[in-house]
């Protein structure tokens, strides 16, 4: 069954950096573009970035102003998300979702269980 | 920016009811609208995509409709395991959530 595993969350210090990893199976990894969503505490939902299942685009929400970088390994079924300069505001609760393809758009159609990036001195 | 507004934003209902959860785009989705159920501490999970095909091993007592800029996730017969938050989600231009619904016991 599909599997996505994040990891490398915890507690860092407003303008640091950190990485994300998530670990993916049970599916045909390099077939299938990725996201990173996050929630904030009590919040809704964020899209943050996706690439495509070759690596060759990517896309960023506006609102992250060029900090993260989402890449992928697809050797090791790996996907990342690069966060530099971090911010109060990126507290969350960050989540890999995998995306299915339908006539060129692209929906969310699995979720990993996310990891907590907290930032805070 | 497409933005995404559900009403309402909590819904109180009792086993057994009909409930509707609406979605509103700020502009023309067509019908790449998904729905995804949120229950707390655990992750989204998908229940309807292209605005009205259900996810498989989703129960039919859950179903989507509309296109363009309005649409609707109904449960035709709430169950206890449905009490969550629900976000609907466009993917037509970029991907934006809606705020959620928040589903609670009466």
């Amino acid at each position: 069954q599909v599997q996505l595993v994040e990891s490398g969350g915890g507690v860092v210090q407003p303008g640091r950096s950190l990485r994300l990893s998530c670990a993916a199976s049970g599916f045909s990894f390099s077939s299938h573009s990725m996201h990173w969503v996050r929630q904030a505490p009590g919040k809704g939902l964020e899209w943050l970035a996706f690439i495509w299942f070759d690596g060759t685009n990517k896309y960023y929400a506006d609102s992250l102003k060029g900090r993260f970088t989402i890449s992928r390994d697809d050797s090791k079924n790996t996907l990342y998300l690069q966060m530099d300069s971090l911010r109060a505001d990126d507290t969350a609760v960050y989540y890999c979702v995998r995306d299915r393809e339908d006539q060129g758009k692209y929906y969310f159609d699995y979720w990993g269980q996310g990891t907590l990036v907290t930032v805070s001195s | 920016d497409i933005q995404m507004t559900q009403s309402p934003s909590t819904l109180s209902a009792s086993v057994g009811d009909r409930v509707t959860i609406t979605c509103r785009a700020s502009q023309s989705i067509n019908n790449w609208l998904a729905w995804h159920q949120q229950k707390p501490g655990k992750p989204p999970k998908l229940l309807i995509y292209k605005a009205s095909s259900l996810e498989s091993g989703v129960p039919s007592r859950f179903s989507g409709s509309g296109s363009g800029t309005e649409f609707t996730l109904t449960i035709s017969s709430v169950q206890p395991d449905d009490f969550a938050t629900y976000y609907c989600q466009q993917y037509n231009s970029g991907f934006t959530f809606g705020q959620g619904t928040n589903l609670e016991i009466k």
